[in-house]
């Protein structure tokens, strides 16, 4: 039981570039989310989904697409990254129901963009 | 809207000291609010939520609704109490989605 899987750790990238952070989860858990974690500004939610197929804005969704086709995935996209968007990121999931908002955190991933 | 307030970024004191740290939140619906510790080199976790009324690694927090507060204390701190804490407000009733506040730096010196 790997609970909730980051890749990368660490990626730097040039601004104009795109990337997508991975993001899995093996705990069958339908609600997954985005967070981004800056100096002072604490987790910002960027999107979230409730389950496969569904996908919602959070509060700093702009430069971020997100997409859910399976349960178990649910990765980030930055199409075209800016350095505002140098940031932590962490996915989160936790099951719907009884246990919501109980959030089980990925390592996070630690992304630079120059 | 919904808003969770931790005043203070850090927070020093010795081992055996009691600990507060502060945080308040703006909700208008009924508020369901819990406290996430993230240590060195570790992954954010839950440390307690208020339904759950419990103490956890000595922790304890009252929802005080008259002063919309949710204040997590301990008695006596302890060094591996160290740590980056995050009060968070569920946004609805029953909703995974979370407010999360801006995190208090809790040291406890020796």
């Amino acid at each position: 039981n790997a609970g909730v899987t980051q890749t990368p750790k660490f990626q730097v990238l040039k601004t104009g570039q795109s990337m997508t952070l991975q993001c899995a989860q093996d705990m069958n858990h339908e609600y997954m989310s985005w967070y981004r974690q800056d100096p002072g500004m604490g987790l910002r939610l960027i999107h979230y989904s409730v389950g496969a197929g569904i996908t919602d804005q959070g509060e700093v969704p702009n430069g971020y697409n997100v997409s859910r086709s399976t349960t178990e995935d649910f990765p980030l996209r930055l199409l075209s990254a800016a350095p505002s968007q140098t940031s932590v990121y962490f996915c989160a999931s936790s099951p719907t129901g009884s246990g919501a908002n109980v959030l089980t955190f990925g390592a996070g991933s630690r992304l630079t963009v120059l | 809207a919904q808003r969770v307030t931790q005043p203070e970024k850090l927070l020093s004191v010795f081992k055996g000291a009691p600990v507060e740290l502060k945080c308040n939140y703006s909700y208008s619906g009924s508020p369901e609010l819990f406290w996430y510790v993230q240590y060195s080199r570790q992954r954010l976790q839950l440390l307690l939520r208020h339904i759950s009324r419990e103490s956890i690694k000595g922790f304890t927090a009252d929802l005080n609704k008259g002063e919309t507060s949710f204040h997590l204390k301990k008695p006596f701190a302890q060094e591996e109490d160290s740590a980056m804490y995050y009060c968070a407000l569920s946004v609805s009733e029953g909703s995974e989605k979370l407010v999360f506040g801006k995190g208090t730096k809790l040291t406890v010196n020796p």
